[in-house]
């Protein structure tokens, strides 16, 4: 099995760009996950998803944040303005009926 | 929302000795836990889990201790090695499929 899969792992872009992080899970999960890790504050959950559906978005920072999961086997976190404070490592998990998850490689994002 | 453990400590070890790292958590709802661990510019790994049913749980050269009444959660490494430096995480679930993270605490292991 590949694992979580996450693309780009790099990605440097300008303040007001949109940006689009990808995520493909573990072949069979049912839940999926976005987190956020800086040195300030730790690893955050942004949201995460049960059977593609949303199940609670209440860490997603602010409206400027987005995520998808069209399918089973793909999701995206859309930040649109990104702000220089959007700098972060942002990992995808994923898991079966709730039990250990299973963390990308995750993306570093700058924004200058 | 409750949190798990938030500073990041240090823990320097001697290569061949054994490591034990602390974890307080604050939701004594929480009745599932893990130990990740984490290598510079890698995601987190799964070390152990361990349920609220359990006061302890053994693996390859890593026990996991549970104590529920001072809510308290251990990692202990057996013959620590260089391979072992990293941070690690502890993590606690309550209700539904969301872990909570705390912020970890660095291992560095002395040849």
């Amino acid at each position: 099995d590949a694992g979580v899969i996450q693309s780009p792992r790099h990605e440097v872009t300008e303040m007001g760009q949109e940006v689009t992080l990808r995520c493909k899970p573990i072949s069979g999960h049912n839940s999926l996950f976005w987190y956020r890790q800086t040195m300030m504050r730790g690893l955050e959950l942004l949201i995460y998803f049960n059977n593609n559906v949303p199940i609670d978005d209440s860490g997603m920072p602010e409206d400027r944040f987005s995520a998808k999961m069209p399918n089973a086997s793909f999701s995206t976190l859309k930040i649109q303005p990104s702000e220089p404070r959007d700098s972060a490592v942002y990992f995808c998990a994923s898991s079966l009926f709730g039990n250990e998850q299973f963390f990308g490689p995750g993306t570093r994002l700058t924004v200058l | 929302g409750e949190s798990v453990g938030l500073h990041l400590p240090t823990l320097s070890v001697q290569e061949g000795d054994n490591s034990i790292i602390n974890c307080a958590y604050s939701n004594s709802a929480s009745d599932y836990f893990i130990w990740y661990k984490q290598e510079s510019g890698k995601g987190p790994q799964f070390i152990i889990d361990i349920r609220s049913n359990m006061d302890k749980r053994q693996g390859q050269r890593v026990t996991v201790l549970l104590n529920k009444t001072v809510k308290h959660l251990s990692l202990q490494i057996a013959a620590t090695q260089p391979g072992d430096s990293a941070v690690y995480f502890c993590a606690e679930k309550a209700a539904g499929n969301k872990l909570t993270f705390g912020g970890g605490t660095r291992v560095l292991v002395k040849p």
